[in-house]
């Protein structure tokens, strides 16, 4: 079945430093979704990209789609202790949101 | 508006008992989705309802059942409840259209089976 893959699965860092995490579809996809899930709490929608090639900021956050439309990225620039969370790619699948498993970013003070 | 409800919070249950849910979705939001999150395992579907019915199902065992009332708010069940049960259970207030389908998600039910 389709599937959504993240990688990578943890990444420390220390505060300042960038960080990426990569999402890959084993499909195409008409969008993709990010997430953001803070140490206790839920997902809370970050953003979502719709065209082949699309990149989009927010502050210190890139998102990028590929131009095949079965890759995405997203770029922190310069982590801050805030930034500290699990980050989701999302894809439609049939009927559904198809989540990836998440990169999980500890950020050293 | 206000975000999307979920009660209880936390539940402590014991192996053989049997759990209801419930979800109350943004104001307009038609559609509710249910997710389990595990450490292990992710983010992972359980059932969609839309207008009181059953849309698209995960692969959960029957153990697991939900239903939408006509005001959107939604309830899930789990009965026969089992260790592997423990979980933080999510209900997704769906918005959809022709260009998105977001999903804005509650603040979870943390299940644990004893």
């Amino acid at each position: 079945g389709q599937q959504v893959m993240q990688i990578p699965q943890y990444q420390h860092v220390q505060e300042g430093e960038d960080f990426t995490t990569y999402c890959n579809s084993s499909t195409t996809l008409s969008n993709i979704q990010w997430y953001k899930q803070r140490p206790g709490g839920h997902p809370v929608f970050l953003i979502q990209l719709v065209k082949s090639g699309e990149v989009k900021k927010q502050k210190r956050l890139t998102f990028q789609f590929g131009e095949a439309k079965k890759n995405s990225s997203l770029h922190i620039t310069a982590t801050q202790t805030t930034d500290v969370g699990t980050y989701f790619c999302a894809g439609p699948g049939t009927g559904k949101l198809i989540f990836g498993q998440g990169t999980t970013l500890q950020v050293k003070p | 508006k206000a975000g999307v409800t979920q009660t209880p919070r936390y539940l402590i249950k014991t192996r053989g008992q049997q759990v209801t849910l419930s979800c109350s979705p943004i104001s307009g939001h038609r559609s509710v989705s249910w997710y389990q999150q595990t450490p292990g395992q992710g983010l992972q579907f359980l059932f969609e309802y839309f207008s009181e019915t059953q849309r698209n199902k995960g692969n959960f065992p029957g153990r697991f059942s939900g239903r939408q009332f006509s005001n959107s708010r939604s309830e899930m069940n789990v009965s026969t409840l089992e260790l592997g049960d423990s979980a933080l259970y999510l209900c997704a207030s769906n918005w959809r259209d022709s260009l998105t389908d977001t999903q804005y998600f509650g603040p979870g039910t943390r299940l644990t089976v004893l």
